[in-house]
């Protein structure tokens, strides 16, 4: 089957910096995306990766190994305005597009 | 703002009921794909439209179908409601079908069943 994991729940500081890592099993698809959700709001895109490497976004950055079946998102200088849910999200070739169970992130001051 | 907009955006229907759930897309857009997050999960597909015609399903039973309209409106329905419809259900537009376009979301239609 096709599946993404990715860590529940991770802390950390205002103004460090943290990886939130998104392992999965599917074969054929076409990028890795990254999202991000607010309590009672709507998922809001935060970035692409259709190949291997790192791609970068302001205070994101986003990571694919295919060879590896893995992908991170990176944020630095945290703020407590990141304070959300983050998934990780795949569009396979048959265009059933899979969604991790999210990381919620916690920032502490 | 995405330019996506749901209705409506709190519903609470019983057990057995049928629910039409509606979603504009944004300007140009012409594929909607549907989602049901239930509280704590992440998003799970249920179906997409491109162009008026259905192009991808997830697992979700023939209770829950869907329609896309030419201006690429769409509408979700669900019959025969069941206790764990409970959720709240995401229509997303893009530009393209089968590739890396970005998912624009509407906020979302939160239904409750009981």
């Amino acid at each position: 089957g096709q599946s993404l994991e990715q860590p529940s729940e991770v802390t950390a500081v205002e103004g460090a910096i943290v990886q939130i890592n998104c392992t999965y099993q599917t074969s054929g698809f076409y990028g890795l995306s990254w999202y991000q959700q607010h309590d009672g709001g709507a998922p809001t895109f935060l970035s692409y990766n259709a190949l291997d490497g790192l791609e970068e976004t302001g205070r994101f950055s986003s990571f694919l190994s295919r060879s590896d079946s893995y992908g991170y998102l990176l944020l630095q200088e945290l703020q407590m305005k990141d304070s959300a849910s983050y998934f990780c999200a795949v569009n396979p070739r048959d265009d059933k597009i899979i969604f991790g169970k999210g990381t919620r992130l916690h920032i502490l001051p | 703002e995405t330019g996506v907009t749901q209705s409506p955006t709190h519903l609470i229907k019983t057990r057995g009921q049928q629910v039409t759930l509606r979603c504009s897309s944004q300007s140009g857009h012409n594929t909607v794909s549907w989602y049901q997050q239930a509280l704590g999960q992440g998003p799970q597909f249920i179906f997409q439209y491109y162009r008026e015609e259905e192009n991808g399903r997830g697992n979700f039973p023939p209770r829950f179908s869907g329609l896309q309209f030419p201006n690429y409106s769409s509408e979700l329905n669900v019959n025969a409601l069941e206790l764990d419809d409970s959720a709240l259900y995401l229509c997303a537009s893009s530009l393209v079908s089968g590739g890396a376009g970005e998912l624009f979301f509407g906020e979302g239609s939160r239904l409750t069943v009981l």
